[in-house]
C-alpha cells in the first residue's frame, strides 16, 4: 500500500535556527512528492514539489526540501526560521499510475519560538 | 494570480438534511479534486473530475455524489448528513497538461458543521 509517514507530530525551533520536518514514503515505483503549508483556518499552500531531476528542490518562502531514494526521504528544511512559519505541514505523494490523488502524511506542526 | 474559490465558506446542517459545496477552479484548469479533512486529521481524498467526466473516486460514501460542470466548475452534494459529516472540505484543481505531474492547488475550504 501507498504511505506517507511524517514522525514528528510537533517540532519546535527558535526563530534563526535552521529547522527540518521529515517525511518518508512507500509507494511502488517512482513516487511525485509534495509539501504543503496550513495555516489556522485556511487551506493548504503549496510549497514544493519533487518530480524528477536534482534532488534538491527549493520552494516558496526559502523552503527547500532534498529527495533521497535510498532513505525513501523528503525532508523539508530551511537554513533559518521565522515565527511567521508556525504552522501545520503536510507532506503529501502522488500515486504513480494515471491518477492525480495525493496521499498525505498525517501532518507535523512546526513552532518557531521568538 | 487566481486561485481555487469554494463557497460557501461556513455550512451549518442538521443530522438528515442535505449540503451542497461549490468549487471554482482557477482558470485554464481542468481538473477537480475534493478531499475531506477532519478535525486533526489529514485530507482524505474523495473524488476527482478531469474535463468534466469522473477520473478517480476515493473513499466518498454512497450519500455523496458530485459532479463537473461545461464551465469546469464543481459541485459536491451531501445527502442524510450525519454527525461524522462534519469536517472542512476542500478543493483543489489543476492542469493536466497531459501528463498526471502538475500540482495541485487547494482552495480555502468549506468547513461544514453538522449539528
Amino acid at each position: 500500500a501507498q504511505s506517507v509517514a511524517q514522525p514528528e507530530d510537533q517540532v519546535n525551533v527558535a526563530e534563526g535556527n535552521p529547522l527540518t520536518v521529515k517525511c518518508t514514503y512507500s509507494v511502488s515505483g517512482n513516487p511525485y512528492l509534495f509539501w504543503y503549508v496550513q495555516y489556522p483556518n485556511r487551506g493548504l499552500q503549496f510549497l514544493l514539489k519533487y518530480i524528477t531531476g536534482d534532488n534538491l528542490v527549493k520552494g516558496s518562502y526559502g523552503f527547500e526540501a532534498e529527495f533521497n531514494k535510498s532513505q525513501t526521504s523528503f525532508h523539508l528544511k530551511k537554513p533559518s526560521a521565522l515565527v511567521s512559519d508556525s504552522a501545520l505541514y503536510f507532506c503529501a505523494v502522488r500515486v504513480p499510475d494515471n491518477t492525480d490523488k495525493l496521499i498525505f502524511g498525517t501532518g507535523t506542526r512546526l513552532q518557531v519560538f521568538p | 494570480a487566481a486561485g481555487v474559490i469554494q463557497s460557501p465558506r461556513h455550512l451549518i446542517k442538521e443530522k438528515r438534511e442535505t449540503a451542497t459545496l461549490k468549487c471554482y477552479p482557477i482558470p485554464r484548469h481542468d481538473t477537480v479534486y475534493w478531499y475531506q479533512q477532519g478535525p486533526g486529521q489529514d485530507p482524505q481524498f474523495l473524488i476527482s473530475f478531469y474535463e468534466k467526466m469522473q477520473s478517480d473516486k476515493g473513499s466518498i460514501p454512497d450519500r455523496f455524489s458530485a459532479q463537473q460542470f461545461s464551465d469546469y466548475h464543481s459541485e459536491l452534494n451531501m445527502s442524510s448528513l450525519e454527525l461524522g459529516d462534519s469536517a472542512l472540505y476542500f478543493c483543489a484543481s489543476s492542469w493536466s497538461g497531459g501528463h498526471f505531474t502538475d500540482t495541485q492547488y487547494f482552495g480555502p475550504g468549506t468547513r461544514l458543521t453538522v449539528l
